[in-house]
């Protein structure tokens, strides 16, 4: 199965700081790689798909990029609401496998 | 408006078996793949199962493969999880989620709110 990692795992950072986000994949996978927020006590919900196509409803401070192994996404100017843990998700090859998660919390 | 709700919640002891079920609504069924995500307590999120819409075909997570099977009734709208021989590594909150297409390969754009499946003794 293919590996994700995240790094960090976690960050703390400021109301209108620009934040970004890292996912690597253990073996190219194209541009087939989902972006998700999750906050506490919530399903996970889409932001990104196709690593930077922006889900329908998803604010424009939230973009993604990459392609093959290395992906980021990126907050431009982080929002009380966007304090969540963050999980990348491969949809190349199943089975599909997620980042371990990256949590971004308020400094 | 999309919908998907998740129902088979319940408390089974090692060695038993469990069937979700996901009721989906405000959207052709037929059409849309669909896919089982879990979550531990306290841990990440582990993609289980998907199903694609229209020819059925199934893939699995290395660690389900062979104890659970996914399945889905399109004229009732709805999809499956029948989970056997559970372990207590198998205690989650099950999502159901739906791709964007007829196939798991497009990325998923819907998650239900979850069921709660406890496997103790």
């Amino acid at each position: 199965a293919i590996q994700m990692t995240q790094s960090p795992s976690s960050l703390s950072a400021s109301v209108g700081d620009r934040v970004t986000i890292t996912c690597r994949a253990s073996q190219g996978i194209r541009n087939d790689l989902g972006w998700y927020q999750q906050k506490p006590g919530k399903a996970p919900k889409v932001l990104i798909y196709s690593a930077s196509s922006l889900q329908s409803g998803v604010p424009s401070r939230f973009s993604g990029s990459g392609s093959g192994t290395d992906f980021t996404l990126t907050i431009s100017s982080l929002q009380p609401e966007d304090f969540a843990t963050y999980y990348c998700l491969q949809d190349y090859d199943p089975p599909f496998t997620f980042g371990p998660g990256t949590k971004v919390d308020i400094k | 408006e999309v919908q998907l709700l998740e129902s088979g919640e319940g408390l089974v002891q090692p060695g038993g078996s469990l069937r979700l079920s996901c009721a989906a609504s405000g959207f052709s069924f037929s059409s849309y793949a669909m896919s089982w995500v879990r979550q531990a307590p306290g841990k990440g999120l582990e993609w289980v199962s998907g199903i694609s819409g229209s020819d059925y075909s199934t893939k699995y997570a290395d660690s389900v493969k062979g104890r659970f099977t996914i399945s889905r009734d399109n004229p009732k709208n709805t999809l499956f999880l029948q989970m056997n021989s559970l372990r207590a590594e198998d205690t989650a909150i099950y999502y159901c989620a739906r791709h964007s297409g007829d196939t798991i390969y497009y990325g998923t754009d819907y998650w239900g709110q979850g069921t709660l499946v406890t496997v103790s003794s």
